[in-house]
């Protein structure tokens, strides 16, 4: 299956812009979709698609996606931007009908 | 108002099958477009993708995990159901249902998740 590979950790200043990568030869083919979990709550979609922000969602955080690597930017970091991050897309081996996702990473804002 | 749940026992012991119930409301499975899935995370660790039942009652599953692996659903209950055969204290996790709609790897609503220990 294919493996979507994340930086473990990250930190920003408050205030700050900062960009949480997604690696996988999967994401030549699909869009990733990107997670936001704060601890001991579900996942929660910030982004998907193209750049695409669910309701609710502050305009702060962005997506792209270049070759095989898709980008989750959160522009201006707040304090309650701390969080586990992961990004997923379906698994391009096989028949693409299975969802593969990243390690997470996790941002501190500083 | 979308909304789903897990339900299913907190302790299991090795060997045993693990049958997980995701009740939910704001939507139906049988409209077309709508997919419910399996997601699990091990206390620390990463989200992992377990299976999939679409609005025509496909199903899909992990490739690491389906030959123990059955999902099925209930549309007139609501209700998606996961079971999961000869549990491993590996196993332990919280498990969490999530909705997609087309694109199957949009989770745009995640039940709360339930906590499954696998111990003797």
């Amino acid at each position: 299956s294919s493996e979507l590979t994340q930086d473990p950790a990250v930190s920003v200043a408050l205030g700050q812009t900062v960009r949480i990568t997604c690696q996988g030869d999967s994401l030549r083919s699909y869009y990733a979709s990107w997670y936001q979990q704060k601890p001991g709550q579900a996942p929660v979609l910030v982004i998907y698609g193209k750049n695409n922000r669910p309701s609710g969602i502050p305009d702060r955080f962005s997506g792209s996606s270049s070759g095989n690597t898709a980008s989750l930017t959160i522009t201006g970091a707040q304090a309650e931007d701390e969080a586990d991050y992961y990004c997923n897309s379906r698994d391009s081996s096989g028949n693409h009908l299975e969802v593969v996702f990243g390690g997470g990473t996790k941002l501190t804002v500083l | 108002q979308v909304t789903l749940k897990e339900s299913g026992p907190a302790l299991v012991k090795p060997t045993q099958t693990l049958t997980l119930t995701c009740t939910f409301s704001g939507f139906s499975l049988s409209t077309s477009g709508m997919r419910a899935s399996w997601i699990r995370q091990p206390p620390g660790k990463a989200l992992e993708w377990l299976a999939r039942i679409d609005w025509d009652d496909d199903k899909f599953y992990s490739t690491s995990l389906k030959t123990r692996l059955t999902i099925s659903k209930d549309t007139s209950k609501n209700q998606v159901v996961l079971t999961m055969t000869n549990m491993d204290p590996v196993d332990t996790a919280t498990y969490y249902c999530a909705r997609s709609q087309w694109e199957p790897h949009y989770f745009d609503y995640w039940g709360q998740g339930t906590l499954v220990t696998v111990s003797s």
